[in-house]
């Protein structure tokens, strides 16, 4: 059973960098069907897309957080990360990672969808 | 940008039929997959690519997605069933992936 633990911090300062780790166990991050993403949720409010990666490196950002938002991937260590830079307390949330599927016809990848999700871990940011 | 337009709550009698929205341009054109979150739990997939059930969803849950409108169906609605649900889609014009706000079930 495929499963995803985030880590990391639960208190970052104003003006630093947030940096949160997934370990994939049950799975292979290097499998070729599969992105992996960062997904949040503020207290009380809906979900935020962040950002996937797939094991090559590739990724996607959501335009609202590109300019502060680095995902990368440890295929070693079965990991991948988010560091999000000059947080403030708009950035307090819960932060879930999960896996993406892709739905790909000939050609051409139509989409993707988050088949397994982390239990989330809540960054508070705050002095 | 792409948006999903999600009623914010839906109220449904126990045991009758549950139907939750997601609005959005030509929707119809994509696909489109729904989640249930349960309070201080994570997501789970519930229906994807419109109208596929993972394994270990109830077949109560069904989904459909046409012209502008998706919607997601449950039936016999059961206490168990109260959550939130929201619907994405990957919007492959600008490579995002997009949540719509939101639905609070309630089962009276």
């Amino acid at each position: 059973q495929l499963q995803l633990q985030e880590s990391g911090p639960g208190l970052v300062k104003p003006s630093e960098t947030l940096s949160l780790t997934c370990t994939v166990s049950g799975g292979s991050i290097s499998s070729s069907s599969y992105y992996w993403g960062w997904i949040r949720q503020p207290p009380g409010k809906g979900l935020e897309w962040i950002g996937s990666i797939y094991y090559s490196g590739s990724t996607y950002y959501n335009p609202s957080l590109k300019s502060r938002v680095t995902i990368s991937v440890d295929t070693s260590k079965n990991q991948f990360s988010l560091k999000l830079s000059s947080v403030t307390a708009a950035d307090t949330a819960v932060y879930y990672c999960a896996r993406l599927g892709i739905i790909r016809i000939v050609g051409a990848t139509l989409g993707y969808y988050f088949d397994y999700w982390g239990q989330g871990t809540l960054v508070t940011v705050s002095s | 940008s792409y948006e999903l337009t999600q009623p914010l709550s839906v109220s449904v009698a126990l045991g009758q039929t549950a139907r939750i929205t997601c609005g959005g341009n030509n929707i119809g054109s994509k696909n489109v997959h729904w989640y249930q979150q349960k309070p201080g739990q994570a997501p789970v997939l519930v229906i994807y690519r419109d109208s596929n059930r993972p394994s270990g969803i109830p077949e109560r849950f069904s989904g459909s997605n046409s012209g502008n409108t998706a919607t997601l169906t449950i039936s016999r609605a059961q206490a168990g069933d109260e959550a939130d649900y929201y619907c994405q889609v990957w919007d492959s014009s600008t490579a995002c992936v997009v949540f719509g706000g939101g639905t609070k079930l309630t089962v009276l």
